[in-house]
């Protein structure tokens, strides 16, 4: 199956500042990265996508962005908020007919006031 | 976004025991259902993907008579920890997509599972 590695797992930046959070994958046929947050004791929200044909993707402060070739894709959050101190968690879908998500080991993002 | 209700949230089981987790959509037909297990400040991980109406496929190392997997219909899924054991704790947790590939995953609210 697919193999996601996440880095770093554990975070801390000044409110203000960027948080830049990246994951590889194996699997050269996985078409869909999806990024998730998960705040403690919550379930997981998506907070923004990416597929194989798009190179970056931005949503306000959230930005990501995918290299194939590489298979590296990263998240990019500007503007940090004490709000946005959560884990998040990288994915990777070979997006057939399962649409299995595979995760990466997260990163504890800590946004210092 | 779609909703999808995970019952209960916790649990708590003695040993030898079995204990139903059920995962619903409540705002769409959920084709795919998919259950994760996590370990504390760990990431989750993947046991296996239901498909309505067939076999649940499940993922290398997952025990597939502990954790029987049913999805009867496009709104149910339900994980069956069969003769739970205390290593069986942890927090699972379900997910549903409404079908094709590359569609967003919802996420029910998991269930902390004590086994005591």
């Amino acid at each position: 199956g697919e193999n996601v590695e996440q880095h770093p797992s554990t975070l801390s930046v000044q409110e203000g500042d960027s948080a830049v959070i990246k994951c590889t994958y194996s699997d050269s046929a996985s078409n869909y990265f999806p990024w998730y947050k998960q705040e403690l004791g919550k379930r997981p929200q998506l907070i923004i996508d990416i597929r194989s044909n798009v190179g970056e993707k931005k949503d306000q402060r959230i930005a990501v962005t995918l290299n194939k070739t590489a298979k590296h894709f990263s998240l990019h959050i500007t503007e940090t908020q004490p709000e946005d101190s959560a884990v998040y968690f990288c994915a990777a879908s070979l997006g057939d007919t399962g649409n299995q998500f595979y995760f990466g080991t997260g990163t504890s993002l800590t946004v210092i006031p | 976004g779609a909703v999808v209700s995970q019952h209960p949230s916790r649990v708590i089981c003695k040993s030898g025991t079995s204990v139903k987790i059920e995962c619903r959509s409540l705002d769409f037909q959920a084709t795919t259902m998919f259950w994760y297990r996590q370990f504390p400040k760990k990431s989750l991980m993947l046991m296996a993907t239901s498909n309505e109406g067939s076999k649940a496929t499940y993922e290398q190392g997952v025990e597939k008579d502990k954790f029987l997997i049913n999805h009867a219909s496009l709104t149910l899924s339900t994980l069956t920890v069969t003769s739970a054991h205390p290593e069986d704790s942890s927090f699972y947790i379900c997910s549903a997509t409404s079908g094709g590939a590359n569609t967003e995953a919802f996420f029910g609210q998991g269930t902390r599972l004590t086994v005591v």
